[in-house]
């Protein structure tokens, strides 16, 4: 079946470690996304990627980078410059960027302490 | 630029009853709208969605929703919820350009009680 993977499911770093979290897609998606969730809050777009080896900032960039070599891969680092890290992490992807509906994983919880 | 606002921060429910989960927008250009759910520790998976056409939408798992253009709503009903209904439910909405990205409500925790 065809799907996001995001990995690990939980994560735990110390403060001031960089940490990279995974995200694989086999739908043959042209755009990713990655999300934070708090709660209350809703989702907050962290970056986008409408193809490969191009991504745009999103509402909340600062503090995380990511990278497209593939067009299955979106991995997003959190950097030791992200104040407040600890959150819930989702990544998505749809066919393209004209607002189709979006497919996501099942996250990754990211525990910094 | 869209905002969305879901009033209801929870909502609990009996068994077999009907529910409304209220979500309303703001924006000055034409809009897609979306309805989310998402179960514990899991992603968001589509229940949803108006592009355009009738206003009435039906979506997976016996949920519908209306768009009312005039007082800028989608509000998401089902006439009988289950157990396995619990859950949260996130409207989003986003402008009909490439442009124009998904915004995301706060969502409504729907609880249901046996």
């Amino acid at each position: 079946d065809g799907g996001i993977t995001q990995s690990p499911k939980y994560l735990f770093r110390k403060e001031g470690q960089n940490v990279t979290l995974s995200c694989e897609q086999n739908l043959n998606h042209d755009a990713m996304y990655w999300y934070r969730q708090d709660p209350g809050q809703g989702l907050r777009l962290i970056y986008y990627s409408q193809i490969v080896n191009d991504f745009q900032k999103g509402d909340i960039a600062e503090g995380y980078s990511v990278s497209r070599e593939k067009k299955e891969s979106f991995p997003l680092t959190v950097t030791s410059a992200q104040k407040n890290p600890t959150a819930f992490y989702l990544c998505a992807s749809s066919v393209d960027s004209d607002n189709s509906p979006l497919h996501f994983g099942n996250g990754t919880r990211l525990t910094v302490t | 630029a869209q905002s969305v606002t879901q009033l209801d921060s929870q909502v609990p429910v009996f068994e077999e009853a009907p529910v409304e989960l209220r979500c309303n927008y703001s924006s000055s250009v034409s809009v897609y709208l979306f309805w989310y759910v998402q179960y514990p520790n899991q992603g968001l998976q589509l229940l949803l969605k108006y592009l355009s056409g009738s206003t009435l939408v039906k979506g997976i798992n016996g949920f519908e929703a209306e768009f009312n253009k005039s007082q800028t709503s989608f509000h998401l009903r089902k006439p009988s919820v289950h157990i396995s209904d619990t859950a949260e439910y996130f409207c989003a909405v986003s402008g009909v350009t490439s442009y124009d990205k998904v915004i995301f409500g706060p969502g409504t925790s729907l609880s249901v009680i046996p």
